[in-house]
């Protein structure tokens, strides 16, 4: 079955450090996502990527955030300059052609800032 | 605001029946969906309303109903490993990519 992939599965960095969180979504989905997680809350939505440009964007999602497509099958979040608060889980998901009802969401990274 | 409701623990028996209940308040609406999530997983689709009325798959239910703003998930047959966090989620306009905004969780506890 068709999964979305993130690696790496934990990840510890300094605070700021550049990180980079990598994902492979689904082959034939075009529309990407990032979420992340804080601990024992919930599921934040920080960006969506459709055609190679972000369509939205929460305020979570400042200047120090950006997502890239680099190829045909990765998709990236980069933290620039890493904060303890960035700290969390976080999801990577896909979905498919059209506006879909079904998001399906990768293991996740979890981030560790000390 | 945007807000999301439900409660966040419920026990029950195994074998047992519970309902979720999810009240929201958002900007734009386009559906609800439910979603499950284990200690350390991924969250995991379970159903998805976009119409008012009851939707069915297995064990699981979900009901919507767009004038009150409100749904809800409907467990039956509780087993063991459906102890997880369930989550409802609003699907956003159809501007938004569906873009998820999730509640706060309930966290069910099965007990034998």
């Amino acid at each position: 079955e068709p999964e979305v992939t993130q690696t790496p599965s934990h990840q510890v960095t300094q605070m700021g450090q550049e990180v980079i969180l990598r994902c492979v979504p689904i082959s034939n989905h075009l529309y990407f996502y990032w979420y992340r997680q804080i601990l024992g809350q919930k599921v934040e939505f920080l960006v969506s990527f459709y055609n190679n440009e972000i369509s939205e964007k929460s305020e979570i999602f400042d200047d120090q955030f950006s997502v890239e497509r680099p190829d045909g099958s990765n998709f990236t979040l980069k933290i620039r300059s890493t904060k303890l608060e960035d700290s969390a889980m976080y999801f990577c998901a896909s979905s498919g052609q059209t506006v879909n009802t079904e998001a399906f969401f990768g293991q996740g990274t979890r981030l560790t800032v000390v | 605001g945007q807000s999301l409701e439900q409660p966040s623990e419920v026990t029950a028996v195994e074998g047992a029946i519970v309902q979720i209940n999810c009240t929201y308040q958002t900007s734009g609406f386009y559906g609800l969906s439910w979603y499950q999530q284990h200690d350390g997983g991924a969250p995991t689709f379970l159903s998805y309303n976009g119409l008012d009325g009851l939707e069915e798959t297995g064990r699981f239910s979900s009901f919507l109903s767009r004038s009150d703003s409100y749904g809800y998930l409907l467990l039956q047959e509780l087993q063991m490993k459906d102890s997880a966090s369930y989550f409802c989620a609003v699907t956003m306009t159809t501007d938004s990519w569906g873009k998820l905004q999730f509640g706060a969780g309930t966290q069910v506890v099965v007990t034998p």
